[in-house]
């Protein structure tokens, strides 16, 4: 079964603003990552946040970790076009080394 | 620096036959990662080999699906025979190295989309 849950499961947002998207899970991690998935294409890393950290920046993307609650954020500012994709976190359990995937985010950017 | 290689990318076959998938890491990665992902759906771990051996195979078809990585390079992705369930983009990945306790990036091939009819 699937680690994490992605919300929402589309987004569709204008050119210049600010996209969000969160991610659930249900066991505790290591790790937590974000990738990026354009159409017809393979899956890109964007960003590793470990489960001690509670932020990380990586140009436009801000990324949020809270252990507690079991869930992170990613923040993409000023969107563009070019943005348009589908996003996917994944996690790192402590037991184990797999990276499972949630179900994705599509975020569609409008010029 | 070269990606991760995959072929074919499209394939289409009928239900019963057999198909191989072929993948060639980033130079230097010792894992290697392959998923099938269904439309709609996140990537599922198949299979993944540190080197040349098996360090998890737990959600892979074993009745059907087959995989080696000989020389612990490149690896083969085999289905035999296929169902229409196996309809799936299959991605392979690499990563330089895994330690204990934190894994490192992936790094995707750009995937084979298999259409099984």
């Amino acid at each position: 079964s699937q680690q994490g849950e992605e919300d929402p499961q589309a987004l569709s947002i204008q050119e210049g603003e600010n996209a969000t998207m969160n991610c659930s899970y249900k066991t505790s991690i290591n790790n937590l990552q974000w990738y990026r998935q354009n159409s017809g294409r393979g899956l890109v890393h964007l960003i590793l946040i470990r489960s001690n950290e509670r932020e990380k920046h990586s140009g436009r993307l801000r990324v949020t970790l809270d252990t507690s609650k079991k869930s992170s954020s990613l923040l993409i500012t000023a969107s563009r076009a070019a943005d348009t994709a589908s996003y996917f976190c994944a996690t790192v359990k402590t037991s184990g080394s797999r990276l499972t995937f949630g179900e994705g985010t599509q975020l569609t950017v409008n010029p | 620096e070269a990606g991760v290689a995959q072929s074919p990318r499209y394939k289409i076959i009928e239900k019963r036959q057999s198909v191989a998938f072929w993948c060639n890491p980033i130079s230097g990665h010792a894992t290697l990662y392959w998923y099938q992902q269904i439309l709609g759906q996140g990537p599922k771990l198949l299979i993944q080999f540190q080197n040349n051996g098996v360090v998890d195979d737990s959600q892979l078809p074993k009745d059907r699906f087959s995989a080696e990585r000989l020389k612990g390079v490149d690896s083969t992705l085999k289905i035999q025979p296929a169902k229409l369930e196996d309809s799936a983009v299959y991605l392979c990945a690499s990563s330089l190295e895994q330690d204990a306790i934190f894994s490192y990036e992936q790094y995707f091939g750009p995937g084979t989309r298999l259409t099984v009819t």
